[in-house]
């Protein structure tokens, strides 16, 4: 299996609106990476676990919270977003080094009213 | 980080050959360089990854100079499915990653 899993594919919160997004990959990687994608723009690096511990957090807003609950999941918590937060929030997978080829989900499209 | 840089777009006809050249001159020792494919509302997926020298694979190929300032990606005979946009990425070990802005490919019939 060398698919990586998100839900929800499509979500709509308000401001005030606590939400998360999950992420789930089965090939034993130990690498787990979030990132924001605008539209027309490249994929923006938020977060990474390596080996379940957060190992890059690239000056993130703290109402962005992240989880590694293990190996194989990993979670994107929101709380009192603004508009400019509406994005495609990508998960991604590699074996556990940061040059690894990296699998990435489907994506979240997620919208701020 | 190394800072990489694309053409926005490019287009080609089927059955071309593409090649979409990165410049990254600030490449580090331990960079790597990795090249993602992405259609609309998808995530990007590999395409090919090298340090230096060519790389080939089924699909594409990637040539690196001998001084890693830059990279070409080479997809042969092109279709009409291989309109997407192209990123190229330089990362190390360590998960210091740069994505650039993408080059979009069109490819025509």
């Amino acid at each position: 299996d060398t698919e990586v899993t998100q839900t929800p594919k499509h979500l709509v919160m308000g401001m005030t609106n606590k939400k998360s997004l999950k992420c789930e990959q089965h090939m034993g990687h130990r690498a787990m990476y979030w990132y924001k994608q605008k539209a027309k723009k490249p994929p923006e690096l938020m977060f990474v676990y390596s080996y379940e511990k957060l190992s890059i957090n690239e000056s993130v807003p703290s109402r962005f919270s992240p989880e590694c609950p293990n190996s194989s999941l990993l979670n994107l918590h929101l709380h009192a977003l603004q508009p400019e937060d509406s994005a495609l929030y990508l998960c991604a997978s590699s074996p556990g080094q940061g040059f690894d080829e990296q699998y990435f989900g489907p994506g979240t499209r997620l919208t701020v009213t | 980080l190394a800072k990489t840089t694309q053409p926005i777009s490019m287009d080609s006809y089927e059955g071309q050959e593409v090649n979409i050249t990165c410049s990254h001159n600030n490449i580090a020792t331990n960079d790597y360089i990795t090249w993602y494919q992405q259609f609309p509302s998808q995530g990007p997926r590999f395409i090919i990854q090298g340090y230096k020298t060519k790389v080939t694979n089924e699909v594409a190929s990637l040539f690196i100079p001998a001084d890693r300032k830059s990279s070409t990606l080479s997809l042969p005979r092109v279709s009409l499915s291989d309109t997407a946009v192209y990123y190229c990425l330089v990362g190390d070990l360590h998960y210091k990653l740069s994505f650039g802005a993408g080059t979009t490919v069109t490819v025509r019939a």
